[in-house]
């Protein structure tokens, strides 16, 4: 069981906008500004598409936002591509003995 | 341009060791904290190990802590991870990372290790 909690799976058409959230607790992802998202295609390693909630790396394409309210982050990709199908995988870093936790993944379906 | 290239994978047995090491490029390698994370088959991500700058602080997930241990090599611009007492849990593919305070930025392409008898 993955400390925090993903849809399993979101789907939409080519151009419309779709979200995933991100759900913790007061203790993790309520409580810090280091949540971060990674995409990844089948096969492949992940790649950064958002860093501490927000913030886009360079040579991310802007269609891809984040934000968080309370105990829980989102992933905003909007004018969905046939290119952002994928994996996408929401992840925090904290204090303790385990300072990197990780969503379960949410498999995304360009329909 | 950043790489992470992993190699020293392969299939072992139960109670085997096995050493991963990690080129790294493109970058000053000394002035970057390092991890190690894992994906088992058809599952997702997790963190395995951290290491510092200079090699004197190492931290590790539960499940792993006295069977591997991290390290590097800043003269070699290699990152390593030894492997002990292999358990067939541990079969994943095994990445290299570049550590961030508060995320990864890059990662390697990956490599698979099977344990299994």
């Amino acid at each position: 069981q993955s400390a925090l909690t993903q849809p399993a799976s979101v789907s939409g058409s080519p151009g419309q906008s779709i979200t995933i959230s991100c759900t913790g607790t007061s203790s993790d992802v309520g409580g810090y500004n280091s949540v971060s998202w990674y995409q990844q295609h089948p096969g492949k390693a992940p790649k950064l598409m958002i860093y501490e909630v927000t913030n886009r790396p360079s040579g991310v394409s802007n269609r891809f936002s984040g934000s968080k309210s309370g105990n829980t982050a989102s992933l905003t990709i909007s004018g969905l591509q046939a290119e952002d199908e994928s994996d996408y995988y929401c992840s925090l870093y904290r204090s303790g003995s385990t300072p990197v936790v990780f969503g379960g993944g949410t498999k995304l379906t360009v329909l | 341009e950043v790489q992470l290239v992993e190699s020293g994978g392969g299939l072992v047995q139960p109670g085997g060791s096995l050493r991963l090491s990690c080129a790294a490029s493109g970058f000053t390698f000394s002035s970057y904290w390092m991890s190690w994370f894992r994906q088992a088959p058809e599952k997702g991500l997790e963190w395995v190990a951290n290491i510092n700058l200079d090699d004197t602080e190492k931290y590790y997930v539960d499940s792993v802590r006295g069977r591997f241990t991290i390290s590097r090599d800043n003269a070699k611009n290699s990152l390593y991870l030894q492997m002990n007492s292999l358990r067939t849990e541990d079969t994943a593919v095994y990445y290299c990372a570049r550590k961030r305070p508060t995320y990864i930025d890059y990662w390697g392409q990956g490599i698979l290790v099977t344990v299994s008898s």
